[in-house]
């Protein structure tokens, strides 16, 4: 039981690259969830998908896309990579119903993406 | 109204101390209140929640206390262990939120052996 895995752990980009960042959770939730982490400014939610088939903005969307691929999977593109992406990617998944927070979320270990 | 504020940002607390942390908010409809922990290099995980019907919540040496009136809610670590060293966050969601959770800012602890 592997949980929730990102890949790649850790990314260097140039300016207007573009990249995707993988997600796999094998606990069959129904829920995922992609956050970023910058030093001082806590968890900030991207997107989330509340099932498999939908997905919806977070706080900070501008400039990410997302794919609900199955179940299993969510992904998260920069279509053009800027110095301000520079972050830690977290995915997440929580089971139970699509409404409702009140089952854990569980993370995966991270992607560290550097943007020059 | 969606934010959840968390003091302080660093904490340093001897081997043996009680670390505090703090936490406020304004949306009277969050019910759902969890702590995550995280440790250097690694994601966050749940280390304790509680829902406004009860005052405080205890598990371990870790006890989440909670002021509804105030809107106030705050982690105690009993017996602190260099162990416990790692960055907290508090959270805060409601039940038509669609089970996404509005993070403090996080508060980095070190316990000095």
């Amino acid at each position: 039981n592997a949980g929730v895995t990102q890949t790649p752990k850790f990314q260097v980009l140039k300016t207007g690259q573009s990249m995707t960042l993988q997600c796999a959770q094998d606990m069959n939730h129904n829920s995922m969830y992609w956050y970023r982490q910058d030093p001082g400014m806590g968890l900030r939610l991207i997107y989330y998908s509340a099932s498999e088939g939908t997905t919806d903005k977070g706080e900070v969307p501008n400039g990410y896309n997302v794919s609900r691929l199955n179940k299993r999977e969510f992904s998260l593109r920069l279509e053009s990579a800027a110095p301000s992406q520079t972050s830690v990617y977290f995915c997440a998944s929580r089971g139970g119903s699509g409404t409702g927070p009140y089952n854990e979320q569980f993370f995966g270990p991270g992607t560290r993406l550097t943007v020059l | 109204q969606q934010q959840v504020k968390q003091s302080p940002q660093s904490l340093i607390v001897q081997k043996g101390g009680i670390s505090i942390i703090n936490c406020a908010y304004e949306n009277t409809a969050f019910d759902y209140f969890p702590w995550y922990q995280q440790f250097p290099g690694k994601g966050p995980a749940l280390l304790i929640a509680i829902r406004p019907d009860v005052s405080e919540k205890k598990e371990g040496r870790f006890t989440i206390s909670f002021n509804k009136s105030a809107k106030q809610f705050s982690l105690h670590i009993m017996d602190s262990q260099p162990g416990d060293s790692a960055t907290y966050f508090c959270a805060a969601a409601y039940g038509g939120s669609q089970g996404n959770l509005i993070f403090g800012k996080g508060t980095k602890l070190s316990v000095k052996p």
